[in-house]
């Protein structure tokens, strides 16, 4: 069946812009996870939702950063007024259940220029 | 201290030869344990699940120490294919990545 999937798979922005990130999960999966990575770095948790409980937002970085889920299914990660910073790989990861087997999509390769 | 701690590397390794990776972490409650294989520029993929009594799958195997709080992975007769880093997961409420091992498999 179809894995997760993300877009774009690359998005170069000017520093200021706001940029969406697009998670479609695998279907059924309840459990939903965004994570970032800079090169040559490990992964750094975001944000996570499960089922209709309330999103832990502890690993977003700033107030620029925010995410949703509709109807438990697709995800999207906003980030507003972007820094060069916020350059990074954007992954999006979802499972069946809270602590199951995470799948993750393609990523998206943000730059900020 | 960091939630799950693993020593960077790189490790450089020959052709044949057998390593371990260890990783600890903080919090006694952790439920599950996995390690997760990323090739470079690719998404983490499951390698395998990390059970209380030590499990292996082929050339793998994975170890739990709970008094310890740490977990193994051993790979034997390694190949140029197993370059890649290793990340350790562990489960709190939700799902806790390490920073990762480097491997590198020298012919």
């Amino acid at each position: 069946g179809a894995g997760v999937s993300q877009s774009p798979s690359n998005k170069v922005t000017e520093k200021g812009k706001d940029v969406e990130l697009r998670c479609d999960p695998i279907s059924g999966h309840t459990a939903l996870y965004w994570y970032r990575q800079s090169l040559g770095q490990g992964l750094e948790f975001l944000i996570y939702f499960q089922g209709n409980s309330a999103p832990d937002k502890s690993g977003l970085p700033s107030d620029r950063f925010s995410a949703e889920r509709t109807g438990g299914s697709v995800s999207t990660l906003t980030i507003q007024r972007t820094q060069q910073e916020d350059s990074a790989v954007y992954l999006c990861a979802s499972s069946a259940y809270t602590v199951g087997e995470q799948y993750f999509g393609p990523g998206t390769r943000l730059t900020v220029t | 201290r960091k939630e799950v701690e693993q020593d960077p590397g790189p490790f450089n390794v020959p052709e044949g030869a057998t390593v371990a990776f260890n990783c600890t972490y903080s919090n006694s409650a952790s439920q599950s344990f996995f390690w997760y294989r990323q090739d470079c520029r690719k998404e983490p993929k499951l390698l395998m699940s990390v059970y209380s009594s030590g499990n292996e799958d082929g050339r793998f195997t994975a170890q739990l120490n709970r008094a310890s709080q740490y977990i193994s992975l051993l790979i034997r007769d390694s190949k140029l294919s197993d370059s890649a880093t290793y990340l350790c997961v562990v489960t709190t409420g939700k799902l806790i990545f390490g920073q990762g091992t480097t491997l590198q498999v020298k012919p």
